[in-house]
């Protein structure tokens, strides 16, 4: 069955990076996109980019540019996402979730909650 | 960016009665190739989202058939027929026309 596994918890300090993963398996990792989602009691579910898990290749929503970057292992089926400059404003949980082109993020992992705080 | 204005912001029903959800973008999301690009999720509680109906009017795999989606090019509506126990949680629309892909900020579905 598809699973996308993520890392656990967070708690980094103001101006930190934390780095997440999410470890896919039940299917071809490369067949399908990786993406990634921020959700907030104040202000949803917003969605960060995605990444081309063949190709490496990355798109990005506009306001996460230089926030979030994307890569990913190919050889261990996980894509990861890097979180820099690190503010009170990033505390959230950080989902990834299968990128399909027809069915677009139908598989999600567990949720990462990201707590930034001195 | 594209926005998505969900209502109502929550909803309680009867189980065993129906409920609809109605969603609203700021342009339309009928592609030129016929495709209309809105998507229904559930998150219940303590969950993650998950798909329900993909395409405006396409029932994801396993999702019951008392789930419906249908609309137009601005206008869209999540049907629920026969409303259970299992139904509750928070709906969110979403359209994946353009970048960036943006959401409905949900409808709480309870049960009264």
């Amino acid at each position: 069955q598809v699973q996308l596994q993520q890392s656990g918890a967070e708690l980094a300090k103001p101006g930190s990076s934390v780095k997440i993963s999410c470890k896919a398996s039940g299917y071809t990792f490369t067949s399908y996109y990786i993406s990634w989602i921020k959700q907030t009691t104040g202000q949803g579910l917003e969605y960060i980019g995605y990444i081309n898990t063949g190709s490496g290749g990355t798109n990005y929503n506009e306001k996460f540019k230089g926030k979030a970057t994307l890569t990913v292992d190919k050889s261990s089926s996980t894509a990861f996402m890097q979180l820099s400059s690190l503010t009170p404003d990033d505390s959230a949980v950080y989902y990834c979730a299968r990128f399909g082109r027809v069915y677009p993020l139908d598989y999600w992992g567990q949720g990462v909650m990201v707590t930034v705080s001195s | 960016d594209i926005v998505m204005t969900q209502a109502p912001l929550s909803v309680s029903v009867t189980p065993g009665e129906s409920a609809s959800i109605s969603c609203r973008s700021s342009k339309s999301l009928l592609h030129s190739n016929g495709i209309t690009y809105v998507y229904w999720y559930l998150q219940k509680p303590g969950k993650s989202p998950q798909l329900l109906i993909y395409r405006m009017s396409n029932l994801a795999s396993g999702v019951p058939d008392r789930f419906s989606g249908s609309g137009s090019e601005t206008d869209f509506t999540l049907k629920i027929s026969r409303v259970e126990a299992e139904d509750v949680g928070i709906y969110y629309c979403g359209q994946l026309l353009e970048n960036p892909y943006t959401f409905g900020a949900g409808t709480k579905l309870e049960l009264k």
